[in-house]
């Protein structure tokens, strides 16, 4: 069983819509959460960045985490264009060493206006 | 302040060749890393360093070779390129956090095809 798992899609939503994308993982230890964007032909770039559980806010994007469910959230209100790209989930747990870091395999969402 | 850069952007190689993708950051991280992005199997570590002179392996590090001479170069070396090595190589750097949090930069990538 991977580490974390992430719903490749693609995924192709009407410009406006809700997003919502996801990723589980395996490991309880896990206590730092990101999602990564990565537009096409270039490297990812860090989007949000969340520790233990709860939501965090930041413009029309919402990270959430549920530590019980092993569940990690990723929403996108308002949806536009310029949000299609591949979206990776991130995780890492407290004090494990320089490259305890998994990712998922991304989900490609692309945004029709 | 222009992160990671990384060189080549494209090359393509022949079975047997050896190459260098050259890996240089300006912020001042100790850690620095690669990976190779491939369909369906996501970012997987190549090799890693948490300062010059201190390197390590990760998850796939056969065919590839590292040295960290300054704190800003990381170069990865490829021996015998190999067909299986034709992927998507991407270089990212951090400041230890000392709690765990792996924030990554990321280069713009090196595309390579091994032909």
């Amino acid at each position: 069983q991977k580490e974390v798992e992430q719903d490749p899609g693609p995924l192709s939503v009407p410009e406006g819509a809700i997003v919502s994308l996801n990723c589980t993982y395996s490991n309880s230890a896990f206590q730092y959460f990101m999602w990564y964007r990565q537009y096409s032909r270039k490297g990812p770039e860090l989007l949000m960045y969340t520790y233990s559980s709860g939501n965090k806010e930041d413009g029309r994007f919402t990270a959430q985490v549920d530590k019980s469910s092993k569940y990690i959230s990723l929403f996108i209100r308002d949806s536009q264009p310029s949000d299609s790209a591949t979206y990776l989930c991130a995780m890492s747990a407290l004090g494990t060493g320089a490259n305890n870091l998994f990712f998922g395999t991304g989900t490609r969402l692309t945004v029709i206006p | 302040n222009a992160g990671v850069t990384q060189t080549p952007k494209f090359q393509v190689l022949k079975t047997g060749q050896s190459m260098t993708l050259q890996c240089a950051q300006d912020m001042n991280h100790e850690y620095m890393s690669w990976y190779r992005q491939d369909p369906g199997m996501g970012l997987r570590l190549i090799h890693y360093s948490v300062g010059a002179g201190i390197t390590d392996q990760g998850e796939v590090p056969n065919g590839y070779n590292v040295s960290r001479s300054t704190t800003e170069d990381f170069p990865l070396r490829l021996l015998s390129a190999a067909p299986s090595q034709t992927s998507v190589y991407f270089c990212a750097s951090r400041q230890p956090t000392g709690s765990g949090a792996n924030v990554l930069t990321f280069g713009a990538g090196s595309r390579l095809t091994v032909l």
